[in-house]
């Protein structure tokens, strides 16, 4: 079993629209959480960390799942530039970051 | 702030040929990973070295990739010999330690004709 893992996708959503995803990770040890996104011949950037509780940056908002090992990002309001793939990572203490395939986001006018 | 830097930024080179590529870290992180992204695989893991000692190289495919952390500023991953499969993306990135997020370079394309 993959430790992080991602339905590829694609997603194709028109503007405006609201879109979630979801990551499953095997490891129940992780302890840290985070999205990345990497647009097309680019690198991964950190979009966000996830905690425990949940937070929200703007119309970004990611949830943790520690008893199902789920992690879930929910994008408000889709915009053009919102196009890319979605990175789910997570890692355990003493451990690197273990990132998932990625989901693919389309959002279309 | 100067990021991760990488070179070179491609790299277009026959089989059976050397590749050394290169990273410079952020100043003051103490992580360092190099990684191989490809369509099929995704970004895989391939080694990390945390204060320039490597930790975990078990995801360096064969004994023909090596990786080198001289000091603190700066790192190498060899491929010799280059074969057509190891052509892909390799992404260096760093970070203040294991479990932080981590910041990546601009990546190597790798093309082995």
């Amino acid at each position: 079993r993959k430790e992080v893992e991602q339905d590829p996708g694609p997603f194709n959503v028109p503007e405006g629209a609201t879109v979630a995803f979801n990551c499953t990770y095997s490891n129940s040890a992780s302890q840290s959480f985070f999205w990345y996104r990497q647009d097309c011949r680019k690198e991964p950037k950190l979009l966000m960390s996830v905690y425990s509780s949940g937070n929200e940056d703007g119309r970004f908002t990611a949830q943790l799942n520690r008893a199902s090992q789920y992690i879930s990002l929910l994008i408000r309001d889709s915009k053009l530039s919102d196009s890319a793939t979605y990175l789910c990572v997570a890692n355990q203490a003493g451990t690197a970051l273990i990132f998932g395939k990625g989901t693919t986001l389309s959002v279309s006018s | 702030d100067a990021g991760v830097i990488q070179s070179p930024r491609h790299e277009v080179t026959e089989m059976g040929q050397e590749v050394t590529l290169r990273c410079k870290p952020i100043s003051g992180h103490n992580s360092l990973f190099w990684y191989r992204q490809t369509m099929m695989r995704g970004l895989e893991l391939l080694i990390y070295f945390n204060n320039n000692v490597p930790i975990d190289d078990s995801g360096m495919p064969e004994d023909r990739f090596s990786a080198k952390m001289p000091n603190a500023s700066f790192s190498t991953l060899k491929i010799q010999p280059s074969e057509p499969r190891d052509s892909a993306v390799y992404f260096c990135a760093s970070s203040l330690g294991r479990g932080q997020p981590q910041h990546f370079g601009d990546g190597t394309r790798l093309s082995i004709l």
